[in-house]
């Protein structure tokens, strides 16, 4: 079953810009969680978000989430290069297990 | 360096062989994971441990099994390999529950 929907698939912006991400979900949710793969390596925790916070702040990312649309946002900050790769949202389902997006594709263009 | 190491990195395969993608994890963590990831479907959970001496079925458990005889390795086997198999297959740990997962680097699988 595929919980987490990425939208958009793919993104090309120039650095400097900002890129947002977002991920709609189904059912309620303890946590979502973002990640990044870059090509070629296993996927990187970035992010979590609990279901009883609205936003959080990791250095250029900010996550929000809002339950009531079952929807987050990864949102990056003057993007860069090496912020090129693909991103991926995960839910919980409330169960212990996380289910993934099928991920959205970011390049970011020197 | 801590974290997961998946082997081998890549394998061609014949179809109706076996074969055993191997996964140690050096972070003392309770639960390990392997998922599939195909292109444009993400990543599929084949089997889990929460911890030494259990195992689960995940989203996607047929032609695969798993062992967990200690917390460090958790390998996994295709005991007679299929075409549909092919895939990229990631190995993760965590603490457990819904908590944040580390991940290996992946087997690339191709199974002709």
């Amino acid at each position: 079953s595929q919980q987490g929907e990425e939208d958009p698939q793919a993104l090309s912006i120039q650095e400097g810009e900002n890129a947002t991400m977002n991920c709609s979900y189904k059912t309620s949710i303890n946590n979502l969680q973002w990640y990044r793969q870059n090509s070629g390596r296993g996927l990187v925790h970035l992010i979590l978000i609990r279901s009883n916070e609205r936003e959080k702040h990791s250095g250029r990312l900010r996550v929000t989430l809002d339950t009531s649309k079952k929807s987050s946002s990864l949102l990056i900050t003057a993007s860069r290069a090496a912020d090129t790769a693909s991103y991926f949202c995960a839910t919980d389902e409330n169960t212990d297990k996380l289910i993934f997006g099928t991920g959205t594709r970011l390049q970011v263009f020197p | 360096i801590a974290g997961i190491t998946q082997a081998p990195t890549s394998q061609i395969l014949a179809a109706g062989r076996r074969m055993t993608l191997r996964c140690t994890q050096d972070m003392r963590h309770n639960a390990m994971y392997w998922y599939r990831q195909d292109l444009g479907l993400g990543l599929r959970l084949i089997h889990y441990s929460n911890t030494a001496g259990t195992t689960g079925k995940g989203e996607v458990p047929d032609g695969y099994s798993v062992s967990r005889a200690n917390t460090d390795d958790f390998p996994l086997t295709l005991a007679s390999a299929v075409p549909s198999q092919t895939s990229v297959y990631f190995c993760a740990s965590g603490t457990g529950g819904n908590q944040p997962q580390h991940f290996g680097d992946g087997t690339r699988l191709s199974i002709l």
